[in-house]
């Protein structure tokens, strides 16, 4: 089965500092990986995406994802976090059978100024 | 640029009745995803539509029904509320459903009292 794991429910950063959010997944074949960020009572929005290619991926904002397959993992990380990334992040791979999204359970980032 | 629009935003309803969720794609996207996310939890797949059709579905109760329209707007029917379907209902959509990265409504927040 399919799936995504967000390691930690809750990451917390020093404005200005380099920061992580760390994601893995088990998929079989290769796997198609997704960042979206939800502020408060907004909708999700999408980051970045690694589908082929490159495995340092950059996107919106500033942040990028390095895909990493013999360790099946897809971190997001930004070089100097601003206090506006605080958020809710959620890492996503699509399913092989269909299209739609599977989820992890999402970190939130708390950038401290 | 135009984004995925969801309406109402906000609804209350009470147990056992009915409530109607809409979602109105990105222009000349035609594939809609139905997701749902309970508090503190990630988006879970209900169903998706491609060229007003279903194409794949997920944990979606048999109490919910959904349909896409010729205009590729979508409605989700849900009957027989349960406290328990209190959550945020996203709306995403893709041009094509081969298309990689979703685009996310604000989500409709469905409280059920």
């Amino acid at each position: 089965a399919q799936s995504v794991a967000q390691p930690e429910d809750q990451v917390n950063v020093a404005e200005g500092n380099p920061l992580t959010v760390k994601c893995t997944y088990s998929v079989s074949g290769n796997p198609y990986l997704f960042w979206y960020v939800q502020y408060p009572n907004r909708g999700l929005q999408f980051l970045l995406k690694y589908i082929t290619g490159d495995n340092l991926v950059k996107g919106s904002y500033g942040f990028e994802a390095e895909f990493n397959k013999s360790q099946t993992s897809f971190h997001l990380k930004k070089p100097s976090a601003l206090v506006s990334d605080s958020a809710l992040y959620f890492c996503a791979v699509r399913d092989k059978n269909g299209y739609q999204l599977i989820w992890g359970a999402g970190t939130k980032l708390i950038i401290k100024p | 640029a135009a984004g995925v629009i969801q309406s109402p935003r906000h609804l209350i309803k009470e147990k056992r009745e009915t409530a109607t969720l809409k979602c109105y794609p990105i222009p000349r996207h035609d594939t809609v995803y139905w997701y749902q996310q309970g508090p503190g939890q990630d988006p879970q797949f209900l169903i998706s539509f491609y060229e007003k059709m279903q194409s794949d579905k997920g944990s979606i109760p048999d109490r919910f029904s959904a349909q896409q329209f010729s205009d590729y707007h979508s409605e989700l029917n849900m009957s027989s509320l349960e406290l328990g379907d209190s959550a945020l209902y996203f709306c995403a959509s893709t041009p094509g459903r081969l298309s990689y990265e979703q685009y996310f409504g604000p989500g409709t927040r469905l409280t059920v009292t």
